[in-house]
C-alpha cells in the first residue's frame, strides 16, 4: 500500500536559515508525490509536485524537494526561512489506483526571528 | 473565483444527532474528496468520487455516508454523530483526467464538534 512518512512533527528554525523538511515514501508503484502547506485555520494549498519529469522539482515561494529513488524519499528544502514560512507542512502520494492522495502525519514549521 | 466551497464552517452536534456537510466546487472538477484532520493523524481519506455517479471509501469510512449529488457537489452525512467524529473536515476537488498526477484543491474546512 502506499504511504507517506514525514520524520519530525515540528521542526523549528531561524529567520534566513535552511529549512529541511522530510518525507519518506513506500510505493508498489512508480510514485507521484506532493507538498501541500497548510496556514492556519486555511485549506491546504500545493507547493510542488513530483510526476517523473524531473527529480528536482521547483514550487511555489522558493521552495523545492528533490526525488531520490534510491533513499525513498522527497525532502522539502528552502534556502532560506522567512517569517512567512510558519505553516503545516503535509507530503502525499497518489493511491494505487491513482484515485486519491494519502497524506502523511505533517510538519509543523516555526521560524522565529 | 469561488473554488471550493464548504458549509457549514462550525457546527456543535450532540452524540446521536445527525448532520450533513455540503461541498460545491465549481471548476468543472470530475473527482471530488472528503477528508479528516486530526491533531497529530493528518489529513485521512473519508470517500471520495472519482467521477460523477461513482463514490468510494476511503481509509476511514465507517460511520460516514457520502452522494455526489451532481458534478459540482459531493455531500458527507454522520447519520448517529460520535464524539470521535470531533474534527475538521476538509473537501477538495481534482480534475481527475491524469491518474495519480492531479492536483487537489481544498476548501477551507468544517469544523465539527460532537459532545
Amino acid at each position: 500500500a502506499q504511504s507517506v512518512t514525514q520524520l519530525g512533527s515540528h521542526v523549528s528554525v531561524s529567520e534566513g536559515a535552511l529549512v529541511l523538511l522530510r518525507c519518506n515514501y513506500s510505493s508498489s508503484v512508480p510514485p507521484y508525490l506532493f507538498w501541500y502547506v497548510q496556514y492556519p485555520n486555511q485549506g491546504l494549498q500545493l507547493l510542488l509536485k513530483y510526476t517523473s519529469a524531473a527529480t528536482l522539482v521547483k514550487g511555489i515561494n522558493g521552495f523545492e524537494a528533490e526525488f531520490k529513488k534510491s533513499e525513498t524519499s522527497f525532502h522539502l528544502t528552502k534556502p532560506s526561512a522567512h517569517m512567512s514560512d510558519a505553516a503545516e507542512y503535509f507530503c502525499a502520494v497518489s493511491n494505487q489506483a491513482g484515485t486519491a492522495l494519502i497524506f502523511g502525519k505533517g510538519t509543523t514549521l516555526s521560524v522565529s526571528s | 473565483n469561488a473554488g471550493v466551497t464548504q458549509t457549514p464552517k462550525f457546527q456543535v452536534l450532540k452524540t446521536g444527532q445527525s448532520m450533513t456537510l455540503q461541498c460545491a466546487q465549481d471548476m468543472n472538477h470530475n473527482s471530488m474528496y472528503w477528508y479528516r484532520q486530526d491533531p497529530g493523524m493528518g489529513l485521512r481519506l473519508i470517500y471520495y468520487s472519482a467521477s460523477e455517479g461513482t463514490t468510494d471509501k476511503g481509509e476511514v469510512p465507517n460511520g460516514y455516508n457520502v452522494s455526489r449529488l451532481n458534478k459540482r457537489e459531493f455531500s458527507l452525512r454522520l447519520e448517529s454523530a460520535a464524539p470521535s467524529q470531533t474534527s475538521v473536515y476538509f473537501c477538495a476537488s481534482s480534475d481527475g483526467t491524469v491518474s495519480g498526477a492531479n492536483v487537489l484543491t481544498f476548501g477551507a474546512g468544517s469544523r465539527l464538534t460532537v459532545l
